[in-house]
């Protein structure tokens, strides 16, 4: 079965400094998809970066990138000059294409700190 | 309105009441699911819809009731609840065999179960 693991309960970062949240992962699925989602004090949880497994090439999002490591199933955030409104719960996920099933990690409290 | 909508934002009910959680989605995803966010434990998927029909049941006690009467929306129905069930209920929608896999959720319903 597919698991996704958080170590990390909760980080502090101070503004504009850069921080890094950890996700590592199993599976034996060889096509599939690694999010990392934030869910603001507000609740709604929103896309902050997405990875196909297939791509070596790391993606990144204006001041978000990610580490993939294919083989060692790792995938950790990198947030570069924290930003007050960054502060939220971090919820790394997994998704085998072309279907429905998520599994979600228990998920990183990260707080910036002015 | 856009995105993924749930109502109420806030629910608090007696474990002998029966009340309903809705949930709207206005991005022609062809799938909709419940999960449940309680602290400290990754989201639990409680119930998947694809194209309107059940696909996913993940041992939900049957005081939890899902409807889905068209692609567009969600219901969760509830009915003497316990107080354990107090939780964060969040709807996404996503579109199973689309390009991207993001998960799209509302803002989620405080559930509190007295």
């Amino acid at each position: 079965a597919q698991t996704v693991t958080q170590s990390q309960p909760e980080m502090s970062v101070q503004e504009a400094e850069t921080v890094t949240l950890s996700c590592t992962y199993d599976t034996s699925e060889n096509n599939y998809y690694l999010f990392w989602y934030k869910q603001p004090p507000s609740r709604q949880m929103i896309l902050v970066i997405r990875q196909e497994a297939y791509k070596q090439q790391n993606a990144t999002e204006n001041r978000f990138s990610v580490n993939f490591q294919k083989a060692a199933k790792s995938f950790s955030l990198k947030i570069s000059d924290s930003q007050l409104g960054d502060t939220a719960m971090y919820f790394c996920a997994w998704q085998r294409v072309g279907t429905y099933k998520y599994i979600f990690g228990t998920g990183t409290r990260l707080k910036v700190l002015a | 309105e856009t995105g993924v909508t749930q109502t109420p934002r806030h629910l608090v009910m007696g474990m002998t009441n029966k009340k309903s959680l809705k949930c709207e989605q206005h991005l022609g995803h062809n799938a909709m699911y419940w999960y449940k966010q309680s602290a400290k434990k990754p989201l639990e998927l409680m119930f998947v819809y694809n194209f309107k029909e059940q696909t996913e049941n993940n041992s939900v006690p049957s005081r939890f009731s899902p409807e889905c009467p068209n692609s567009s929306h969600l219901f969760l129905h509830l009915h003497t609840l316990q107080p354990e069930d107090s939780a964060l209920y969040l709807c996404a929608s996503s579109q199973v065999g689309g390009q991207s896999g993001e998960a799209f959720f509302g803002q989620g319903t405080r559930l509190t179960v007295v």
